[in-house]
């Protein structure tokens, strides 16, 4: 079983929908939660991370932990067709010979149609 | 300013041949990281460099795969011998450091893209 697992999709939206992505996880010493765009034949970018437990907000992008059920969220409102793209979570510990050892799920690929 | 580049962009390779891959970090960073990406796959860890040394290596598949870093900058990915199961988009990323939120800010580069026949 992997550490982080993530339904690969694909989701479709129409635009201005809510797009709702998820994560569960089973490594219990993950503090760092992390969601990465990555469009197509492009490297992943940075949208949001989270410290520990909570939520954070960003613009139209939300992120969600709950470390008791071992499960993370990332909310997109209002979704727009250059949303269109794959998104990963990621996750990371705290002690030193984890640092920068990210572990990625799988990716679910998002299409915000029109 | 320049972000994360990597080189080549695509590579076709013979079984059993031996392949170098090339990241060029954004200057300043002294973190680098590689990760292979296979299709439908998330992102592997395989290798990270704090300046020049590697202190962890275990993500790497196997003793075909080698990775050097020279000046705190440039790194080379080496696969001797390839397989087919190497095809993969392999992909580097730089961070400011490690610990913290320096390890997690990742900028990753478009990654080689590499096919073994």
């Amino acid at each position: 079983q992997k550490e982080v697992e993530q339904d690969p999709g694909p989701l479709s939206v129409p635009e201005g929908a809510i797009v709702s992505l998820n994560c569960t996880y089973s490594n219990s010493a993950f503090q760092y939660f992390m969601w990465y765009r990555q469009y197509s034949r492009k490297g992943p970018e940075l949208l949001m991370y989270t410290y520990s437990s909570g939520n954070k907000e960003d613009g139209r992008f939300t992120a969600q932990v709950d470390k008791s059920s071992k499960y993370i969220s990332l909310f997109i409102r209002d979704s727009q067709p250059s949303d269109s793209a794959t998104y990963l979570c990621a996750m990371s510990g705290v002690f030193t010979d984890s640092w920068g050892k990210l572990q990625f799920g799988a990716g679910t690929q998002v299409v915000v149609t029109p | 300013g320049a972000g994360v580049s990597q080189s080549p962009s695509n590579k076709v390779t013979e079984k059993g041949k031996d392949v170098e891959l090339r990241c060029d970090p954004i200057s300043g960073h002294t973190a680098l990281y590689w990760y292979r990406q296979s299709l439908g796959q998330g992102l592997e860890f395989l290798i990270y460099f704090q300046g020049n040394s590697a202190p962890d290596k275990s993500g790497l598949p196997s003793d075909r795969f080698s990775a050097e870093r020279t000046g705190g900058s440039v790194s080379t990915l080496t696969i001797q011998r390839t397989q087919q199961e190497d095809s993969a988009v392999y992909l580097c990323a730089s961070s400011m450091g490690r610990g913290g939120r320096s390890s997690y800010e990742q900028y990753f580069g478009p990654g080689t893209r590499l096919t073994v026949t």
